[in-house]
């Protein structure tokens, strides 16, 4: 079975740019996550979306947005890029929502922002 | 805001020896609770959970958790280290249907 997987593996962006990353699910997985794991800060969440639609955001501003396609991929867009941007987004899916179900997570995308 | 602590940032330990680490959560209510290892170029992969049941739950390779309800503890715990297991280790607590919280890991380094 295909585990999650996401691209580019690196991206490397000038501040003021936009970025798009993507991520493709588990098969048979609806929910897909994107979290930022910055360098000493953990995974931060950023977004999740499950039937095609966004169903929670974490504590990022609005130029963080993306959206499910119909068949449960999903893309991270990230606009006006600053350098603290950079870090390493990962996609996480599961087989409904969070309640109980654990993530599968993809090997991530590195953004550089220079 | 619920909240994860995972008290130590980087732990160094020979092989053989004892592995405990902490992992502590803000949250009242009921909890599912995770650990998540990331080794060395490898994805974040699940490493054992906890719903509900035994508070003692066990997973993959050796590794076990206890859950204290009473102290809002989940910390992770193997008798005896080995190299292969040099990574980094997050705990995630998660509240019922909302996000899991996700602490900032702990790095581990096993000496051979």
């Amino acid at each position: 079975e295909a585990g999650v997987t996401q691209s580019p593996t690196h991206l490397i962006k000038t501040r003021g740019q936009q970025a798009t990353l993507r991520c493709s699910p588990i098969s048979g997985h609806t929910s897909v996550y994107w979290y930022q794991q910055a360098l000493g800060l953990g995974l931060q969440f950023l977004l999740w979306y499950d039937e095609g639609e966004e169903r929670n955001r974490g504590n990022f501003p609005p130029r963080f947005s993306g959206r499910q396609f119909p068949n449960y991929s999903s893309e991270l867009n990230v606009n006006a890029l600053e350098l603290e941007d950079s870090a390493l987004y990962l996609c996480a899916s599961s087989l409904e929502g969070p309640g109980g179900y654990e993530q599968y997570f993809g090997p991530g995308t590195r953004l550089t922002v220079t | 805001a619920q909240s994860v602590s995972q008290h130590n940032h980087h732990v160094i330990l020979s092989e053989a020896a004892s592995l405990e680490l902490g992992c502590n959560y803000s949250y009242g209510g009921t909890v599912n609770l995770f650990w998540y290892v990331q080794y060395p170029g490898q994805h974040l992969q699940l490493l054992l959970k906890y719903f509900s049941g035994d508070p003692l739950v066990k997973g993959i390779k050796g590794f076990e958790a206890e859950f204290i309800k009473s102290k809002f503890s989940f910390n992770l715990r193997k008798p005896s280290v080995q190299w292969s297991d040099t990574a980094e280790y997050f705990c995630a607590v998660n509240p019922g249907s909302y996000i899991p919280t996700f602490g900032r890991g702990t790095s581990l380094i096993v000496h051979p």
